[in-house]
């Protein structure tokens, strides 16, 4: 198993610019999260989703957009990239049921808005 | 709503040293506690987890104990090497809100020979 898989690594967008990153597991699970990491600081969750064709905001949802039309890939969309949404992207999933609650995380990707 | 506070770092060590790195949580209902670990340009690795009171969490010598009383979470290791250095994540995941978690701000660890 691959895990988590996250692409691109690296991205510099210019302000105003678009973007997808591509977030995948080949683990068939439910849960998958977009979480983003700012300098000396812990995760903030930007969306989730409980299953294909079913996304909710997290915390910081503001410029940004999810879907999930396969269990296997959940995509990040950033509209009008900011200054502000410079950091870095961890995409997580987690298997629902059996009482376990752990996430796995993805490499992340670290984007620069400028 | 939830919260995570975790000791403020960095924190310097000698090899062989002992570690302590405090965490508290602020919580409704019983969520399962975390640390996880994040080396250099990789995300975060489950390091160990408890998920309900007096539970001890223990991997790789590091372990912590779930405080329901103290709403704490403390990591501790033994002797830390210097293949420990990272940063640690304290977190909590509320398995009733689809497993949503929150974390701590991190603490860097720097273990020198």
């Amino acid at each position: 198993n691959a895990g988590v898989t996250q692409t691109p690594k690296f991205r510099i967008l210019k302000i105003g610019q678009s973007m997808t990153l591509q977030c995948t597991q080949d683990m068939n699970h439910n849960y998958m999260y977009w979480y983003r990491q700012d300098p000396g600081m812990g995760l903030k969750l930007i969306y989730y989703s409980v299953g294909a064709g079913i996304t909710d905001k997290g915390e910081v949802p503001n410029g940004y957009n999810v879907s999930r039309s396969t269990t296997e890939d959940f995509p990040l969309r950033l509209e009008l990239a900011a200054p502000s949404q410079t950091s870095v992207y961890f995409c997580a999933s987690r298997r629902q049921g059996g009482g376990t609650d752990t996430q796995y995380f993805g490499p992340g990707t670290r984007l620069t808005v400028l | 709503g939830n919260s995570v506070t975790q000791m403020e770092g960095p924190v310097t060590l000698s090899e062989e040293a002992f570690l302590t790195i405090n965490c508290t949580y602020t919580a409704t209902g019983y969520p399962s506690l975390f640390w996880y670990v994040q080396y250099p340009g990789e995300g975060l690795q489950l390091l160990l987890k408890a998920t309900k009171a007096d539970d001890k969490g223990s991997n790789k010598g590091f372990e912590a104990t779930y405080r329901k009383e103290t709403t704490s979470f403390h990591l501790e290791k033994g002797s830390v090497q210097v293949s420990d250095s990272a940063v640690y994540f304290c977190a909590l995941s509320d398995v009733t809100n689809a497993g949503k978690s929150t974390f701590g701000d991190g603490t860097t660890l720097t273990v020198k020979p």
